[in-house]
């Protein structure tokens, strides 16, 4: 699986989009990007995934620029419930995925929202 | 949220005890994990199962072994517990391994 680089920490205000960054410019054509987060003390929650196409869902965006060698995730309206670690992941998808089961997770982006 | 319960939450145990893990999932999912997570080294896959009595190992599965005899219920089992084996651990499940996993609350596990 690719390696991907966050910035260890980021602010953001209340209210505000949450802009969170990662590389991984050394993606293949067949690894997606997932990212999940960790609030403090709970299991890592997962929050989207994509390949080379824009997602969306209930809790955030996925913006993969063209070359696929960076990703930012966006979470909309942010609240203080969104204070957490969030994972940047890159992971290879087979049919079955059989033998390649695991998340490799990195050390993330503390981000912390300020009222 | 996934129907995902560890049980026990926190144990306190001595070296050279057996301790057993359980996680136990009302989705289910095919496919379950047990992680461990330790400063400095974020989650490590120990096993996963990818069907009833069927396992395999991670990256760290030396001093651990599961079962997987019902689909809802993976076990983990460290035999002799060692200090090195204090950690959080994680249950994770997901409906297939190309699937997002789903994880539980964590096991905090300390062994004296």
């Amino acid at each position: 699986d690719a390696k991907t680089t966050q910035p260890p920490s980021m602010d953001c205000a209340e209210g505000r989009a949450a802009n969170l960054p990662c590389n991984h410019s050394t993606i293949s054509g067949n690894e997606y990007v997932y990212w999940y987060r960790q609030i403090h003390s709970q299991g890592p929650q997962y929050i989207i995934h994509g390949l080379k196409n824009n997602e969306t869902n209930e809790m955030a965006s996925l913006i993969i620029t063209e070359d696929r060698k960076s990703s930012t995730l966006i979470l909309p309206h942010a609240t203080l419930r969104d204070t957490a670690v969030y994972y940047c992941i890159v992971r290879v998808l087979k049919v079955s995925n059989f033998g390649n089961e695991k998340l490799t997770f990195g050390t993330g982006t503390r981000l912390t929202i300020i009222p | 949220d996934a129907g995902i319960t560890q049980s026990p939450r926190h144990k306190v145990t001595e070296t050279g005890t057996p301790v057993t893990l359980r996680c136990h999932q009302t989705e289910n999912h095919r496919y379950m994990y047990w992680y461990r997570q330790d400063p400095g080294h974020g989650l490590r896959l120990i096993h996963y199962s990818y069907g009833v009595k069927d396992t395999d190992k991670g990256e760290v599965s030396d001093g651990y072994s599961v079962s997987r005899s019902k689909t809802e219920d993976f076990l983990l089992t460290l035999e002799s517990a060692t200090s090195s084996q204090t950690s959080v651990y994680f249950c994770a499940i997901s409906a297939a391994g190309n699937q997002p996993q789903h994880f539980g609350d964590g096991t905090r596990l300390s062994i004296l």
